[in-house]
């Protein structure tokens, strides 16, 4: 099945500053790559994703970037902010009718004042 | 608020013990997904149901089964409960199955197991 590996696991940024999660999977069927955020306590909610047939996306302060050929993605937050704070999941999945996520084991953000 | 609802919100039970998590979806979606979180296994996909027939399949153990009802409404049945079931569940759902539709994430109910 497939594996998602996510690194780091632990960010600390300072405010203003760029920072970059990278995922690698394993199934080289997946074609839809999910970004989640998940405050303390609260649900996740999903704040971006990629299919297979574009290498980048960007949506305002967040992009993310996929390199299919090494099995890679990454999301990148730039200009982060307080609020930014919270933990980070990256995920895979083949996509079609049946969304089956594999996800990442999460990355938490932190930015510092 | 996403408009996914989840009861309970925390559920204290004992080894051995059956429990029932129930969610209902976002009014007009017809698809609900099931998810586990903990500190062990991390996030991951459970089941999935569209309009009542089971969709798919993930890291679901035996233990543990689903239904979605003619009202939409799903629940996670948890028997045999182990000290190692303790976690955040979660429900989702969206319009239809598959990636073209954002899921939403309910609350979660928190399970401890004792």
């Amino acid at each position: 099945g497939e594996n998602v590996e996510q690194h780091p696991s632990t960010l600390s940024v300072q405010e203003g500053d760029s920072a970059v999660i990278k995922c690698t999977y394993s199934d080289s069927a997946s074609n839809y790559f999910p970004w989640y955020k998940q405050e303390l306590g609260k649900r996740p909610q999903l704040i971006i994703d990629i299919r297979s047939n574009v290498g980048e996306k960007k949506d305002q302060r967040i992009a993310v970037t996929l390199n299919k050929t090494a099995k890679h993605f990454s999301l990148h937050i730039t200009e982060t902010q307080p609020e930014d704070s919270a933990v980070y999941f990256c995920a895979a999945s083949k996509g079609g009718g049946s969304y089956i996520p594999t996800f990442g084991r999460g990355t938490s953000l932190i930015v510092h004042p | 608020d996403s408009g996914v609802t989840q009861t309970p919100k925390h559920l204290i039970t004992a080894t051995g013990q059956r429990v029932t998590l129930r969610c209902s979806p976002r009014s007009g979606d017809l698809s609900v997904y099931w998810y586990q979180q903990s500190l062990d296994q991390g996030l991951q996909f459970l089941i999935q149901y569209y309009n009542g027939e089971e969709r798919a399949k993930g890291n679901i153990l035996e233990r543990f089964s689903a239904q979605q009802f003619p009202d939409l409404h799903s629940e996670l049945n948890l028997s045999s409960l182990e000290l190692g079931d303790s976690a955040l569940y979660f429900c989702a759902s969206s319009v239809v199955p598959g990636d073209l539709y954002e899921q939403y994430f309910g609350p979660g109910t928190r399970l401890t197991v004792t």
